[in-house]
């Protein structure tokens, strides 16, 4: 299984900070990667496909880029209603799976 | 709109059986493949199950690989999940997803609210 290991795990920002989180691969997948944005007690919700395509609604300040093994998504500029856990997904391979996510908290 | 809405969580002792229900409407459900993807209390996503659009393909995680069966009615727009011989390891919310492309591996663009299962004696 391929495996997808998140960095940070957690981190604390400001609201107007540009926040990068990484995503890194066991082997490469192409550009199948998604990434999604959970808020407690809700399910995740899609912002990002094919690695740097932005859902239909999402925010502009919300990109992704990278292919292979190495994946990044950013935060322009980080509003409150950012606060969440971020996870990204492979979907190159089954069985698909999930990284560990990482907590975006208030600084 | 389009959504997605699961059922038949509960409590179920180790051992038992559990039927998930996911009702789709607002799309056609009946040209896109479905996943259900679970969440333990404080944990992270945890992928489960797919079955294609038809339901010629299917497949599972190894940790419930011969325990649970995906299914899907076409005629009800209903994604099913058959959960059998339960542990305590399964206690998690279950989410139903639908893939964003039609019968091509693709990101899960709608959820389900999730449906919470405690296997606990």
């Amino acid at each position: 299984a391929i495996q997808l290991t998140q960095s940070p795990s957690s981190l604390s920002a400001s609201v107007g900070d540009r926040v990068t989180i990484t995503c890194r691969a066991s082997q490469g997948i192409s550009s199948a990667l998604a990434w999604y944005q959970q808020k407690p007690g809700k399910a995740p919700k899609l912002l990002i496909y094919d690695a740097s395509s932005l859902e239909s609604g999402v925010p502009s300040r919300f990109s992704g880029s990278g292919s292979g093994t190495d994946f990044t998504l950013t935060i322009s500029s980080l509003q409150p209603e950012d606060f969440a856990t971020y996870y990204c997904q492979q979907f190159n391979s089954y069985p698909r799976t999930f990284g560990q996510g990482t907590k975006v908290e208030i600084k | 709109q389009v959504q997605l809405v699961e059922s038949g969580g509960g409590v179920v002792q180790p051992g038992g059986s559990l039927r998930l229900s996911c009702a789709a409407s607002g799309f056609t459900f009946s040209s896109y493949g479905m996943h259900w993807v679970r969440q333990a209390p404080g944990k992270g996503l945890e992928w489960v199950a797919f079955i294609r659009y038809d339901g010629s393909n299917k497949y599972y995680a190894d940790s419930v690989k011969g325990r649970f069966t995906i299914s899907r009615d076409n005629s009800k727009n209903t994604l099913y999940l058959q959960m059998n011989s339960l542990r305590a390891e399964d206690t998690a919310v279950y989410y139903c997803a639908k893939e964003r492309y039609f019968d091509w591996p693709d990101a899960f663009d709608i959820w389900g609210q999730g449906t919470m299962v405690t296997v606990s004696s």
